[in-house]
């Protein structure tokens, strides 16, 4: 029954790893997202997919790529770790742009 | 630049007080205007959703929403020691395609027993 459901919940990893976090609804939403949230509480917008295709991308690294394998997918793969991605990333989908967001419950990312 | 603005706290409220909670934003063709709940190691949870000026109540929760001055407030009625949380201001902007919600820093609000 989880709406927005991302694996795995906690992630750690040494620097300069490759890793990859999942993330899927089954809510029917149109747009999914991902949100960093940093050690001081902060939400920032790291992409959004709408119909597979990429709507925005919020001066992230090149490191960082989202691949939505369908409508009810966005995966986050990022390359060569650093010790300054170490952050909560929050999946999330909505219905449209003027709508709420439904948050996955979180991974922590912990980089050593 | 779209921005949401709030004041970090910590708000301390007695319990059986109301809680206000306010949130001032930048561009004004936004439209939707949400507030969300955080609990520490938790993800947000949405509690109110508010479009039009005005206020909607809901249980023990009311936003406000004054488009002209760019302001939206969350007041909490009854105040519980379970509502002690981060509340989160977000706004979606009108600019098409998925710009997704520009969300506040949050207010961590400390409901004293």
């Amino acid at each position: 029954d989880t709406a927005v459901s991302q694996t795995p919940k906690y992630l750690v990893t040494q620097m300069g790893n490759d890793k990859s976090i999942k993330c899927e609804q089954n809510l029917g939403h149109d747009t999914m997202y991902w949100y960093k949230q940093d050690s001081k509480k902060f939400l920032k917008i790291m992409f959004s997919y709408n119909n597979k295709e990429l709507i925005i991308n919020e001066t992230v690294p090149n490191r960082f790529s989202p691949k939505s394998p369908d409508k009810a997918h966005l995966n986050l793969h990022i390359n060569s770790l650093e010790l300054g991605d170490s952050a909560v990333y929050f999946c999330a989908s909505s219905r449209d742009s003027l709508s709420p967001l439904h948050f996955g419950n979180g991974t922590r990312l912990t980089v050593t | 630049q779209k921005e949401v603005e709030q004041n970090s706290g910590p708000l301390s409220v007695p319990e059986g007080a109301i809680a206000s909670l306010n949130c001032t934003y930048s561009d004004r063709v936004s439209q939707s205007f949400f507030w969300y709940r955080q609990y520490s190691g938790k993800s947000p949870e949405l509690i109110m959703s508010i479009y039009s000026n005005g206020d909607k109540e809901d249980g023990r929760f009311t936003a406000q929403l004054n488009k002209a001055s760019q302001y939206v407030s969350l007041l909490i009625r009854d105040s519980q020691p379970s509502d002690s949380a981060t509340y989160l201001c977000a706004v979606a902007y009108s600019g098409g395609g998925a710009d997704g919600l520009t969300f506040g820093k949050g207010t961590h609000l400390i409901i004293q027993p």
